[in-house]
């Protein structure tokens, strides 16, 4: 059982080039999450998916765009990077959105722009 | 606005107990939340409150008291590998999660 896998690892990107940010689940979990976490801010909410076929947009969308066209796959795309998006991107998943259901998190992507 | 607040960092004894608070201001309250995040690996959850009171589930309590918008873990007999992050947060009206900064806690033997 993988839980929610991200793919890459780490990577650096010049600045204005496209990436996708790839997070699957095995869980059958109806709600995904993209965050970011940068050093001394809380996680930040990107992009959510309550329920396959549907996203919307979080604290700091800009720049960021998703698509849900499956349960299990929830990708993350910079349409042109910028520095500023630097930071660890970790893909979440839970049962539901409402409820006490936790969110169970990938092992993130670090992403560096340069 | 929205808004979670934790001590940056904390310093206890290997064996000790420490307390660390989280208070919150946000738009709707559906829980909250306590998760652990060990340095270069991905958060992991450790508690949910929704009603007043204290949860107990292990070495690892839980305190919440809405009408104070404040929670706190407590953490009894300390380990080493209890040294992390450990992360509050809120859901909110919209079933969002709001997240604090974290405190690192550091223990020392």
């Amino acid at each position: 059982i993988a839980g929610i896998t991200q793919a890459p690892t780490s990577q650096i990107l010049a600045a204005g080039r496209r990436m996708t940010l790839r997070c699957t689940q095995d869980m059958r979990h109806n709600a995904m999450y993209w965050y970011r976490q940068d050093l001394g801010l809380g996680l930040r909410l990107i992009h959510y998916s309550n329920t396959a076929g549907t996203t919307g947009k979080g604290e700091v969308p800009d720049g960021y765009s998703v698509s849900r066209a499956n349960t299990d796959d929830f990708p993350l795309t910079l349409a042109s990077a910028v520095p500023s998006q630097t930071s660890v991107y970790f893909c979440a998943s839970s049962e539901e959105v409402a409820g006490g259901h936790e969110q169970f998190f990938g092992p993130g992507t670090r992403l560096t722009v340069l | 606005g929205q808004n979670i607040d934790q001590p940056t960092e904390m310093t206890a004894t290997e064996g000790a107990i420490v307390q660390i608070n989280c208070t919150y201001q946000t738009s709707g309250f559906n829980g909250l939340f306590w998760y652990q995040q060990h340095a270069g690996e991905a958060p992991t959850f450790l508690s949910y409150n929704v009603l007043d009171g204290l949860e107990e589930k292990g070495r690892f309590s839980s305190f919440l008291s809405r009408s104070k918008g404040y929670s706190y873990l407590l953490l009894k007999e300390l380990q080493m590998k209890d040294s992390a992050s450990y992360l509050c947060a809120v859901k909110d009206s919209n079933y969002q999660l709001i997240w604090g900064a974290g405190t690192k806690l550091i223990i020392k033997p």
